[in-house]
């Protein structure tokens, strides 16, 4: 089955800088892969998705980056607020979640 | 329009005691999802159902799991007996996305809030 990887479990970064997150997965095949935040003790909710048709996609102050050949995927934060303070999860279509990463924007 | 409701939000049981988790989905999403989610982890699937047929139970512990769509609409699942590792958020998920066979999972899922299972 397909198995994600993501890196780092915790990023700490100054508010208005960029945060970086990656992920890898295993399966060839997979070519969707979501990204969803969960803020504490709510409901996770989806940020952005890419298709593996496409090799970046951006909303506003997030971007999402995929190499098929690699088979990585990265979320790209940019001008970080503190609301962007939440745990995100990449996944490879749906039936596989990295284990997350925990971001906190410092003001 | 309405999300996904789930219920009990907090359950407390002892080791191989029962507990049974409700969620009904959007209005119409023909797929819906349960994920584990144990502390400090993602979502890991147990199963998928699409209208009121399994899809995929691949990771679903059926010695002591078992879910039922009956009705194609709300769903429950079941634990007997629990364990202390079964400790964690339950959480259902439904989509509007109608997955065709082989093709893979996309579109976005609408979590409900979750169900916290603590097995002491």
């Amino acid at each position: 089955g397909e198995n994600v990887e993501q890196h780092p479990s915790t990023l700490s970064v100054q508010e208005g800088d960029s945060a970086v997150i990656k992920c890898t997965y295993s399966d060839s095949a997979s070519n969707y892969f979501p990204w969803y935040k969960q803020e504490l003790g709510k409901r996770p909710q989806l940020i952005i998705d890419i298709r593996s048709n496409v090799g970046e996609k951006k909303d506003q102050r997030i971007a999402v980056t995929l190499n098929k050949t690699a088979k990585h995927f990265s979320l790209h934060i940019t001008e970080t607020q503190p609301e962007d303070s939440a745990v995100y999860f990449c996944a490879a279509s749906l039936l596989s979640f990295g284990a997350g990463t925990t971001v906190t924007v410092r003001a | 329009e309405a999300g996904v409701a789930q219920s009990p939000r907090y359950k407390i049981i002892e080791k191989r005691q029962s507990v049974a988790f409700w969620c009904n989905p959007i209005s119409g999403h023909a797929t819906l999802y349960w994920y584990q989610q144990i502390l400090g982890q993602g979502p890991k699937l147990l199963i998928q159902f699409q209208n009121n047929g399994v899809v995929d139970d691949s990771q679903l512990p059926k010695d002591r799991f078992s879910a039922e769509r009956l009705k194609g609409v709300d769903s429950t699942l079941k634990i007997q007996p629990a364990k202390l590792e079964d400790s964690a958020v339950y959480l259902c998920a439904s989509s509007s996305k109608f997955q065709f066979l082989g093709q893979s999972n996309t579109g976005e899922l609408f979590f409900g809030e979750g169900s916290r299972l603590t097995v002491l």
